[in-house]
C-alpha cells in the first residue's frame, strides 16, 4: 500500500463551522490530489497540487481551499461547512515522472458529516 | 461534467461467469486507467492503457481501448465472489497530471 494518512477519518461537524482534512504522503510524489466521492456522482476533482506552493482548482472547487506547504502534506478547507458537502474525501497522490504514467494511489478516505 | 461515463451502473453475474465493464469519453485522451474500490475502502489501480495501444492483459484482466469511438471496455474472465466491487475508468487527457473519473460499475458476484 503507497504510504498516505488521512486525517481525520470520520468527523462530524456543524454547519458554518471551518473543517480542515489533512493528507500525509510518504512517497515523495509530486502531485496530490483531493476528490469528494458521492452516489450518482462518483469521484469528483476538488483540488490538486503539482508542487509545493503549486495548486489549482478541479471540478468543484467552490467552498474550498487547499495549501500544499511541504511535498508530504496537502490540506483541504473547507472555510464554513455547508451540508452539500457532507461526502466521503479521497486524498490521493501520482509521481507522472514513471513511464508507467500518471497511475493515482488513493488514501482509505475521510467520511464527513456537516449537520 | 464527467469525462468517463460507466456503461452498466450495476452488474451482477454467478461466479465463473465473464463480467464486462464499458466506458465512454468525450475528448482525446493520453491514456484511460481502470481502478476498483471495495465497500468504504479508497481505489486501487487495476490497469493502465495508453492512446497508441489497443489490447491490455492482466491475470483475468483484458482492457481494450476504441479512440475512434471513444470507449474501453473491461472484461473480467472467471469471476470470483472476491471481484465484488465497483470499478471505475479514470482518463487521462494530458492536463497536468489530472485523472477524470467516470460513475463507476457496481458489479456484485454471487458464488
Amino acid at each position: 500500500d503507497a504510504g498516505i494518512t488521512q486525517s481525520p477519518r470520520h468527523k462530524v461537524t456543524e454547519t458554518g463551522t471551518p473543517v480542515t482534512l489533512r493528507c500525509h504522503q510518504t512517497e515523495n510524489h509530486r502531485y496530490m490530489y483531493w476528490y469528494r466521492q458521492d452516489p450518482g456522482h462518483g469521484l469528483r476533482l476538488i483540488h490538486y497540487s503539482y508542487g509545493v506552493k503549486d495548486t489549482d482548482k478541479g471540478e468543484v472547487s467552490d467552498g474550498y481551499s487547499v495549501s500544499r506547504s511541504k511535498t508530504e502534506d496537502f490540506l483541504l478547507t473547507l472555510e464554513s461547512a455547508t451540508s452539500s458537502q457532507t461526502s466521503v474525501y479521497f486524498c490521493a497522490i501520482s509521481d507522472s515522472r514513471t513511464v508507467s504514467g500518471n497511475t493515482i494511489y488513493f488514501g482509505e478516505g475521510s467520511w464527513l458529516t456537516v449537520v | 461534467s464527467q469525462q468517463g461515463e460507466e456503461d452498466p451502473q450495476a452488474l451482477s453475474i454467478q461466479e465463473g461467469e465473464n463480467a464486462t465493464m464499458n466506458c465512454s469519453y468525450k475528448t482525446s485522451i493520453n491514456n484511460l486507467q481502470w481502478y476498483r474500490q471495495n465497500s468504504g475502502r479508497g481505489l486501487v489501480h487495476l490497469i493502465l492503457i495508453r492512446s497508441n495501444e489497443r489490447e491490455k492483459h492482466s491475470g483475468r484482466l483484458r482492457v481494450t481501448l476504441d479512440t475512434s469511438k471513444k470507449s474501453s471496455s473491461l472484461l473480467i474472465t472467471a469471476s470470483r465472489a472476491a471481484d465484488t466491487a465497483s470499478y471505475f475508468c479514470a482518463t487521462d487527457n494530458n492536463q497536468g497530471g489530472k485523472l477524470i473519473f467516470g460513475q463507476g460499475t457496481e458489479l456484485s458476484v454471487k458464488p
